[in-house]
Parts: structure tokens; sequence; C-alpha cells
């Protein structure tokens, strides 16, 4: 079973909607869970984190964390061509795991004008 | 923001000899890195962790005496790949964690080695 699993995508949502990205974990002690976007060729570059249940917003992106469910989200309002890339769901466990990132297998999202 | 570095950004070398890629934290200083590598397609998997001051710690599967690691200082660690394989090509990425108390993670623009 894998530690951090993703939606399969690929997903393709329309210039301007709303895009959902679902994420599930398995070790219920992780601590801090990160969103990263990479495009093709490049390494990943941070989004978002969040540590708390409950829902973060910044700019165009809402982090969404359920704890008790085990399952963190990433929705982009107003999707642009731009935000076409492979989204990557890290979890580190925290602890004597202190920076170790554990990487779900990405979702691919198309944004189509 | 913190930016992390690594040199080269893309390598090619024949199989047998052994390649040497550097992380270097630019504006912080890292005790800890982290190595990872990703194929095509592919998420990344954790290699290894670089520790300033003592030895890295490999994930499981990964070969230590391959894949050589050296946290020379609190701002640099290198990764050799020694007698490099064709299927030892991958993407290799590195990363610091800034050092807050929420791990917050910068990554490297990686190195492409192809070994022919």
């Amino acid at each position: 079973q894998k530690e951090v699993e993703q939606n399969s995508g690929p997903l393709s949502v329309p210039e301007g909607a709303i895009a959902s990205l679902n994420c599930t974990y398995s070790d219920r002690g992780s601590q801090s869970f990160f969103w990263y976007r990479q495009y093709s060729g490049k390494s990943p570059e941070l989004i978002m984190f969040i540590y708390s249940n409950g829902d973060k917003e910044d700019g165009r992106f809402t982090a969404q964390l359920n704890k008790a469910s085990q399952y963190v989200s990433l929705l982009i309002r107003d999707s642009q061509p731009s935000d076409s890339a492979t989204y990557l769901c890290a979890v580190n466990a925290g602890g004597t795991s202190y920076g170790k990132l554990t990487f779900g297998q990405g979702t691919i999202l198309t944004v189509h004008p | 923001g913190a930016v992390v570095s690594q040199h080269p950004s893309r390598v090619i070398c024949k199989s047998g000899t052994s390649v040497k890629i550097e992380c270097r934290s630019l504006d912080f200083q890292a005790t800890t890195m982290f190595w990872y590598r990703q194929f095509p397609k592919q998420s990344l998997m954790l290699m290894a962790t670089s520790n300033e001051g003592s030895k890295a710690t490999y994930e499981q599967g990964v070969e230590k005496d391959k894949f050589l690691i050296n946290h020379a200082s609190l701002t640099l660690s290198t990764l050799t790949v020694t007698s490099a394989h064709p299927e030892d090509s991958s993407f290799y990425i590195c990363s610091a964690p800034r050092g807050g108390p929420r791990d917050e993670q910068f990554f490297g623009p990686g190195t492409r080695l192809t070994v022919l």
C-alpha cells in the first residue's frame, strides 16, 4: 500500500474552472503536508503547506486538511493554462523523520483555453 | 526566499565513470539536506539524508557505496555516483529545509544524469 496516494488523473479542466486535487496518506502521525508544482524537466516548487485541520487560502489556491480522514486536497480557482503541470502531494512524518518528505505519484493537470 | 543551487545541471558520461553533483544552500545554513531521484514519469524517491558533521543515512534499497554523500559544510552537500551505469540515468534533485519547526523545504533545480 502506498504511503501517499493521489487521484490518478490526468485531470483536464477548462480555463477559469476550479481544479480539485486530492491526496490521502497512511501515517496517522504525519505532521506537515505540502503541495508542490512541477513543470516538465524542472524541479518541484512549493505552492502551499498546511499543518492544521481546516482550510488555508493563498491567492487562487486553497489547501484543505482533514487529519481524521487522513486527507489533504488542493483547490485551484480560476485555473489558467500556466497552471498546467504535475502536482505533487508530500507528507512529512515529523519527529525523527525531520524534513523527510514522502511524495505521492503526482497528478497531471491540464488547463485548456 | 530561500535558494538552493545544484551543479551541474546536466551531465553525460560513459558507463563506469564517477559523477559528482553539488548542492548548495545560498542564503541559509542547512545542517540537513536530502537527495532525491526521479525517473521519467515517476515521482520523487528519497535516496538519502545528508547530515553535516556525520554520516549520511540511506533509504532502504539505496547502495551507500555507490552513492557517496559528503556534507562538507553548512551550505554544501555532494552526491557522487560511482561507477555509473545506464540504469543510474535519472534526474537527481537535492533539497534543504530552511530549518523552521515546520520543515519547509526548498528544492534545487536538479541534475539530469545520462550514462551512455
